[in-house]
């Protein structure tokens, strides 16, 4: 099975800008949620889809926002950047139908505002 | 805040060492699991333990749970030098099901030196 996709890998944007990250999960899961890691913060949940409903949010302004698809791929989306919103945003895959499941993630994208 | 932490920070052996990690937590939980980067890339899921489990192993790993405590430890022996990475404890918070959400703590760096 392929893993996780998640392009772009590379991302320079400037400040006010807004971005758009993609993620393809594996197949056959229904379950995307993102995380954005940052040297200070570390990893830090943004929220999880499930059949194209979110089903939990991090504590992250409304300037992030995703959304899921019919085929469970998942875009999130950063409007307005600032400089503080360089960071890898990583997305992970699980089947999602209960508790106990380990995530897969992908190669992240790094996003980074000049 | 960081629902795990990991302890050291940082840590440097000799190739044929063990590495010893250690997580605490602050609330209940379901599962508690252990992650790997190596630099900047995705996290790797190496295992998985559930409240109601105090040890698994996987091959080199082995990992350890005290709810009592709320803390966890990851053992990696007999080291190599591509175990070089950083390792995240991850907590699936027990809300009476799952909130589809981990939390992690900051990571311990290890160096495993040839």
């Amino acid at each position: 099975k392929a893993g996780v996709t998640q392009t772009p890998r590379y991302l320079i944007k400037t400040r006010g800008q807004q971005v758009t990250l993609s993620c393809s999960p594996i197949s056959g899961h229904r379950s995307v949620s993102w995380y954005q890691q940052t040297p200070g913060q570390g990893l830090q949940f943004l929220f999880e889809y499930f059949s194209e409903t979110q089903r939990n949010k991090g504590n992250f302004p409304g300037r992030f926002s995703g959304r899921q698809f019919s085929n469970s791929r998942s875009e999130m989306n950063v409007s307005t950047l600032e400089l503080g919103d360089s960071a890898l945003y990583l997305c992970a895959s699980s089947a999602g139908w209960a508790t106990n499941e380990k995530l897969f993630f992908g190669s992240g994208t790094q996003l980074s505002v000049l | 805040s960081q629902q795990g932490e990991e302890d050291p920070q940082a840590l440097s052996i000799q190739e044929g060492e063990n590495a010893t990690m250690n997580c605490s937590y602050k609330t209940s939980i379901n599962n508690l699991q252990w992650y790997r980067q190596n630099s900047g890339r995705g996290l790797v899921h190496l295992i998985l333990i559930r409240s109601n489990e105090r040890e698994k192993h996987s091959g080199r790993l082995r990992v350890t749970l005290d709810t009592s405590k709320k803390s966890s430890s990851l053992l990696i022996t007999a080291s190599r030098a591509a175990d070089t990475a950083s390792y995240f404890c991850a907590t699936e918070k027990n809300s009476g099901g799952s909130n589809y959400k981990l939390t992690f703590g900051k990571g311990t760096l290890l160096t495993v030196n040839p």
